[in-house]
């Protein structure tokens, strides 16, 4: 089956301007993730949405990042403006969405950004 | 809160002699733990997890973790390291919940490298 589906991979901007990713879950899975991974560090979790509603955006920066699931399938981020420390790679996981804890989370490649 | 220490950032093993990849947890629930490898360029891929089920899990690659609750740890071994295991390995605790939804909480990765 298909993975999860991110673009663009890599995306170089300026600080203060504005960038979009995009990302498209596997099929049939209900329950979508933003991470973000800086350079070292582990990935942390940024949103989750399960279906077109958001189940937790405690650690979104809501200054300045946004995102949607609007029909419950693919979903987009946006940060406007950027700065220099949202450099880092911006990975979606997509998983079936059962509250078990033991529900398997699929990662995709993941965009990497760099702010100048 | 959960949480995951990894103990070493780097480990450094011979191509065919044992991996160990140390991982403590902190839980205040009962928790659902994983190990995911991280290749190069490429997404987060799962190697295990553990569900309060059999406490020693069984991964893909011949990858192996043992659940420890008296030592709150979470091991990750293999009895041969092959080069292709060269990657950064990430610990992983979630909460089960009976209501709710997963939430991952990544350790800062260890860098496996493996030397001919």
């Amino acid at each position: 089956e298909a993975g999860v589906a991110q673009s663009p991979r890599y995306k170089i901007i300026e600080k203060r301007q504005s960038v979009a990713f995009w990302c498209n879950p596997i099929s049939g899975h209900a329950t979508l993730y933003w991470y973000q991974q800086i350079l070292g560090q582990g990935p942390k979790l940024l949103i989750q949405f399960q279906n077109n509603g958001v189940v937790d955006d405690s650690q979104l920066p809501k200054d300045r990042f946004s995102a949607e699931r609007l029909k419950g399938v693919d979903s987009t981020l946006k940060i406007q403006p950027a700065k220099l420390e949202d450099s880092a790679v911006y990975l979606c996981a997509s998983s079936f969405g059962g509250t078990s804890g033991g529900d398997t989370q699929y990662f995709g490649p993941g965009t990497r950004l760099t702010v100048l | 809160a959960q949480s995951v220490t990894q103990l070493d950032s780097h480990v450094s093993v011979s191509e065919g002699t044992p991996v160990l990849l140390r991982c403590n947890y902190s839980s205040s629930y009962s928790p659902s733990l994983f190990w995911y490898v991280q290749h190069p360029n490429k997404g987060l891929q799962l190697l295990l997890k553990y569900t309060s089920a059999a406490t020693l899990v069984k991964g893909i690659n011949g990858f192996e973790a043992e659940f420890k609750k008296s030592e709150t740890s979470f091991h990750l071994t293999k009895p041969s390291a092959h080069m292709s295991d060269a990657a950064e390995y990430f610990c992983v605790v979630s909460p089960l919940r009976g209501t709710g939804f997963q939430k991952l909480v990544f350790g800062t990765g260890t860098r496996l490298l493996v030397s001919p």
